[in-house]
């Protein structure tokens, strides 16, 4: 079974420039999920879906912070303009559902470098 | 709210070594507990959960039980290999809403030969 594709792997940019995350999540996983891990923390939940409705964004910063999963499969996340604070891993993760206590699957990150 | 707190590291252990990671955690509710493990390079994957009160989750020599009373969920393992050498994060998911894992900020092990 392949796992959740994410890419690209590492990217740098400068600050005030915009950047793109692409996931690819476990076919037929229904709940995807972008986590932000900032260097020495545990991951931060940025935003859920379920199939392509956003379920909590209550933590994304939606100034600079957007993402999308069209048609309920692959999903984006981009950030525009970067602060030199949102260097961290991006985390994209699915599971076969959203319901408490169902394992999700992570992807390998994206890190991302803001100079 | 919900969160993890977790025992601060780095850890180092000689092989065959005792292992204890202690994790405690505040919610609401009756939450799931997990912990994640990231071997390096790779991405975080489940090494074992538990879902209720006394429940204890175990894989690949790891155990943990779920203490409601202690709201602990401490991890063990009896003799690590240097092939557990990682990070090792506890996690929490609230049953009665959304699957958002809170995670507590990591644990770094080596083990030394």
């Amino acid at each position: 079974e392949a796992g959740v594709a994410q890419s690209p792997r590492y990217k740098i940019i400068e600050k005030r420039q915009s950047v793109a995350f692409w996931c690819n999540p476990i076919s037929g996983h229904a709940t995807l999920y972008w986590y932000q891990q900032i260097l020495g923390q545990g991951p931060k939940l940025l935003i859920q879906f379920q199939n392509n409705g956003v379920v909590d964004d209550s933590q994304l910063p939606k100034d600079r912070f957007s993402a999308e999963r069209l048609k309920g499969v692959d999903s984006t996340l981009k950030i525009q303009p970067a602060k030199l604070e949102d260097s961290a891993v991006y985390l994209c993760a699915s599971s076969l559902r959203g319901q408490g206590g169902t394992e999700a699957f992570f992807g390998q990150g994206t890190r991302l470098t803001v100079v | 709210g919900n969160s993890v707190t977790q025992m601060e590291g780095p850890v180092t252990l000689s092989e065959e070594a005792f292992l204890t990671i202690n994790c405690t955690y505040t919610a609401t509710g009756y939450p799931s507990l997990f912990w994640y493990v990231q071997y390096p390079g790779e991405g975080l994957q489940l090494l074992l959960k538990a879902t209720k009160a006394d429940d204890k989750g175990s894989n690949k020599g790891f155990e943990a039980t779920y203490r409601k009373e202690t709201t602990s969920f401490h991890l063990e393992k009896g003799s690590v290999q240097v092939s557990d050498s990682a990070v090792y994060f506890c996690a929490l998911s609230d049953q009665t809403g959304a699957n958002n894992l809170f995670f507590g900020t990591g644990t770094r092990l080596t083990v030394i030969p």
